[in-house]
């Protein structure tokens, strides 16, 4: 158990809708970052969060967007959404300065 | 932009083997390197850290060694076991903490 948790698990969406995916993480963690996994494939980097600000995005759409709450919370917000966009989708929590980055379980978005 | 591929994308095996997995990546640039292990449809779980001016790191049957150089990792699991059966992913971390993975290597051992 890593302490980080997502909802929901699972997820099915039609092209075209919104979708918001939740994370929680471990206390005390100020950085949290998203990760695209689909299906055979290692994950790609979505964007970073840092004390609630966007820190970094990898090769993502602005339809892809994301908050951090101050209470170690954060969501993914996925806007139009198209049938490529079906995956699993971690979050991985850390503090600044270390090294360890924790990963939730991950939510499994389908898009029909 | 960095590359990072894993050799083989599939391996089998029967329990007991020693085998090794293999992570290379094309900026040597790193600040450190991570093997994990995710079972199906689960998040991931970190198995070894090494930094970029480490050689190797070991966790009881696992030995992860990295040469920075050339732009390689290799995982070594001795003794292998069913419970071992897992997809094990490297990843690289730049400056900002964004890791970039490998397609992973799916491991399944046979009783």
């Amino acid at each position: 158990e890593t302490g980080v948790t997502q909802s929901p698990t699972h997820l099915i969406k039609t092209r075209g809708q919104q979708v918001t995916l939740r994370c929680s993480s471990q206390s005390g963690h100020n950085t949290v970052s998203w990760y695209q996994q689909a299906l055979g494939q290692g994950p790609q980097f979505i964007f970073q969060y840092y004390r609630e600000e966007e820190n970094g995005r990898g090769n993502f759409p602005p339809r892809f967007s994301g908050l951090q709450f101050p209470n170690y919370s954060s969501e993914l917000n996925v806007n139009a959404l198209e049938l490529d966009d079906s995956a699993l989708y971690l979050c991985a929590s850390s503090y600044t300065g270390t090294d360890t980055q924790y990963f939730g379980p991950g939510t499994r978005l389908t898009v029909l | 932009k960095q590359e990072v591929t894993q050799i083989p994308a599939a391996l089998s095996v029967p329990e007991g083997e020693n085998l090794v997995l293999n992570c290379s990546f094309t900026d040597s640039a790193i600040y450190n390197l991570q093997w994990f292990r995710q079972d199906p449809g689960k998040g991931l779980t970190s198995l070894l850290l090494i930094q970029s001016s480490q050689r190797e790191q070991t966790s009881g049957r696992l030995n992860a060694s990295l040469d920075k150089s050339s732009g390689r990792s290799t995982l070594y699991i001795a003794a292998s076991q069913p419970g071992d059966s897992a997809t094990y992913l490297c990843a690289v971390r730049r400056a900002g903490n964004m890791l970039t993975f490998g397609g992973g290597t799916r491991l399944m051992v046979k009783p």
